[in-house]
């Protein structure tokens, strides 16, 4: 069963413009990882944030963990048209093991 | 180096038929596993590897799919008695240890379609 959910479905933007998705989860994790997908293939990892850090940086991504909303963000900065693809989110519960759980996914669109 | 690779690309097979997708993880990778990701139900865990331990296969929809891993490298996914909702794509990602908080890197996957 997906434990994640992301909001929202889809988005669409101009370049150059910052891009927000959201995703919550509903048990306890270990850490939060955010991926790219391109045309539906493979996926490519993008940050790793634990569940002890707040915060992390990674060039024009920031993202965001809030373990008492169950919740992260993950911010695109000055968003470029190579950016369009679709986000997801995956976590690795403490009940679980190391196997993933992902987040329904946003389509994001960056418009030239 | 060379990623995940996945062969083949792209499988039609027609129902009832038997499939097998291999999946050959970055090397030196302890950890493998197997995803699915079809419409309407997102990406989900089918069953991962580590090492010579037994495999955890909680994630398999029926007994019509098994996987192993031979030498602790190569990995092939069979399908048995296909059927059309088998039809999605399948990911495999290695990691370089089964460990909380370690990467997993994804092949491009094979797209089963079941006719």
């Amino acid at each position: 069963s997906q434990q994640g959910e992301e909001d929202p479905q889809a988005l669409s933007i101009q370049e150059g413009e910052n891009a927000t998705m959201n995703c919550s989860y509903k048990t306890s994790i270990n850490n939060l990882q955010w991926y790219r997908q391109n045309s539906g293939r493979g996926l490519v990892h993008l940050i790793l944030i634990r569940s002890n850090e707040r915060e992390k940086h990674s060039g024009r991504l920031r993202v965001t963990l809030d373990t008492s909303k169950k919740s992260s963000s993950l911010l695109i900065t000055a968003s470029r048209a190579a950016d369009t693809a679709s986000y997801f989110c995956a976590t690795d519960a403490e009940t679980s093991g190391s196997r993933l759980t992902f987040g329904e996914g946003t389509q994001l669109t960056v418009n030239p | 180096g060379a990623g995940v690779s996945q062969s083949p690309s792209n499988k039609v097979t027609e129902k009832g038929k038997d499939v097998e997708l291999r999946c050959d993880p970055i090397s030196g990778h302890t950890a493998l596993y197997w995803y699915r990701q079809s419409l309407g139900q997102g990406l989900e865990f089918l069953i991962y590897f580590q090492g010579n331990s037994a495999p955890d296969k909680s994630g398999l929809p029926s007994d019509r799919f098994s996987a192993e891993r031979t030498g602790g490298s190569v990995s092939t996914l069979t399908i048995q008695r296909t059927q059309q909702e088998d039809s999605a794509v399948y990911l495999c990602a290695s990691s370089l240890i089964s460990g909380r908080g370690y990467e997993q890197y994804f092949g491009p996957g094979t797209r089963l379609t079941v006719t």
